[in-house]
């Protein structure tokens, strides 16, 4: 059984630019969140996407969005990256969509860091 | 507002001893309460999870947490701590029906051998 995967594990941008992380979720698993954790603070929720479509949003911007593949793959996009999205971007999936009761399973994340 | 706090930034224990890491939540809705740790270098683990029933939780890795409604808390126990604990613990809060989970800003819990 393949674990959720995040690529790239680093990265490094400037202000401005645009970032796109991905993320593929763990066997058999259609749902998958994204988080953001700031150094030295627990994950925020940014959005949740089941079956291609996003069911639910956190209180982040819109130049956060993204996409679900039909293998369940999933992207983050983040345009004109500010000094403050520097963070470490966690990728969870979990089996069943809602109601869940299931486990998440998370990434390694992927640490980005905008000068 | 909905607020999970995790008073204790940092816990030092001696190996071998038991251990509480405290957590309070303000949620609106009925909770459902969960334990994750993050190792260096790992994704965040489950430990364990209360929906309902026995407010005593066993979870994995030998941790148990004890929901307190009256108290707003989820308090996560180890009776003898080992080396291998050391991690960041994080406490969670969220509803049934989806993951948009509310987190606590975490414990590092440091083991002194």
């Amino acid at each position: 059984e393949t674990g959720v995967t995040q690529s790239p594990t680093h990265l490094i941008k400037t202000r401005g630019q645009q970032v796109t992380l991905r993320c593929s979720s763990q066997s058999g698993h259609n749902t998958v969140s994204w988080y953001q954790q700031a150094l030295g603070q627990g994950p925020q929720f940014i959005f949740q996407y089941y079956r291609e479509e996003e069911n639910g949003r956190g209180n982040f911007p819109p130049r956060f969005s993204g996409l679900q593949f039909p293998n369940y793959s999933s992207e983050l996009n983040v345009n004109a990256l500010e000094l403050d999205d520097s963070a470490l971007y966690l990728c969870a999936s979990s089996q069943g969509g809602p109601p869940n009761t299931g486990e998440l399973f998370f990434g390694e994340g992927s640490r980005l860091t905008v000068l | 507002a909905q607020s999970v706090t995790q008073p204790d930034i940092h816990i030092t224990v001696s190996e071998g001893a038991s251990l509480e890491l405290r957590c309070n939540y303000s949620y609106g809705a009925t909770p459902y309460l969960f334990w994750y740790v993050q190792s260096p270098g790992q994704g965040l683990q489950l430990l364990l999870k209360y929906f309902s029933g026995d407010t005593l939780v066993q979870g994995i890795k030998g941790f148990e947490a004890e929901f307190k409604r009256s108290q707003s808390s989820f308090n996560l126990r180890k009776p003898s701590v080992h080396w291998s604990d050391a991690a960041e613990y994080f406490c969670a809060v969220g509803a049934l029906s989806n993951y948009q989970l509310i987190w606590g800003a975490g414990t590092k819990l440091i083991i002194k051998p």
